[in-house]
């Protein structure tokens, strides 16, 4: 069965630190892989995704992250957090290439940005 | 497009009554997810439904949970005999044919059971 792990269940940093939020999955075959914030009080939106290409993946607001197939990584990255990035953010993985399957989610890493 | 559509945002209701939420997805999308999230357990799939047909429903916490996708553009979940435990924010997510555009999400139910 897929899993994904976040291992880091809160993140503080003040801003302008750099951030890298870990998230490994559990499959061995072609996976879609996507990262979601939640901000306080609000439903999830797509951060970013890869599913295939470039490993190295931008997405909104100065996030990347890279897949890394021989370590089962997709980790998050930001090289200068400001205070409104403080939010959950979810890694999220589906199995196969155009998979009707769910996501499966992590559990989530909560980051607070000082100001 | 008006996005995924939760109704109501907030719904405070006694133990024991009956509790209905609804969602309509994105016009097109073709699966559906019920989510709830709690501080404890995080996010946790309920169900999904695939063209209407509920694929997986291996999430459903117990039989007083129920959820349905008459159509295309509509699903309810229903708690019915509701507990304070239910207590949750529950999304609705809906997805176009194919993983790779990933999920969009309903802004949530909030529901409190006192």
């Amino acid at each position: 069965a897929q899993s994904v792990s976040q291992h880091n269940h809160h993140v503080i940093l003040s801003e302008a630190a750099s951030l890298e939020l870990g998230c490994n999955y559990s499959y061995g075959g072609t996976v879609n892989l996507f990262w979601y914030v939640q901000y306080p009080g609000q439903h999830l939106q797509l951060l970013l995704k890869y599913f295939s290409g470039d490993p190295l993946v931008k997405g909104i607001k100065g996030f990347e992250a890279e897949f890394i197939k021989s370590k089962f990584s997709f980790n998050l990255r930001k090289p200068s957090v400001q205070w409104s990035d403080t939010a959950e953010y979810f890694c999220a993985v589906n199995a196969g290439r155009g998979s009707q399957g769910n996501l499966i989610f992590g559990k989530g890493t909560k980051l607070s940005v000082k100001p | 497009d008006a996005g995924v559509i939760q109704s109501p945002r907030h719904e405070v209701t006694e133990m024991g009554q009956e509790v209905t939420l609804r969602c309509k997805p994105i016009s097109g999308h073709n699966s559906l997810f019920w989510y709830r999230q709690t501080m404890m357990r995080g996010l946790e799939l309920l169900i999904y439904f695939n063209n209407n047909v509920p694929i997986d429903d291996s999430g459903m916490p117990e039989d007083r949970f129920s959820a349905k996708m008459p159509n295309a553009s509509f699903s309810t979940l229903k708690i019915q005999p509701s507990e304070p435990r239910d207590s949750a924010v529950y999304f609705c997510a809906s997805r176009g044919l194919t993983s790779v555009y990933g999920y969009t999400f309903g802004s949530g139910t909030r529901l409190t059971v006192v």
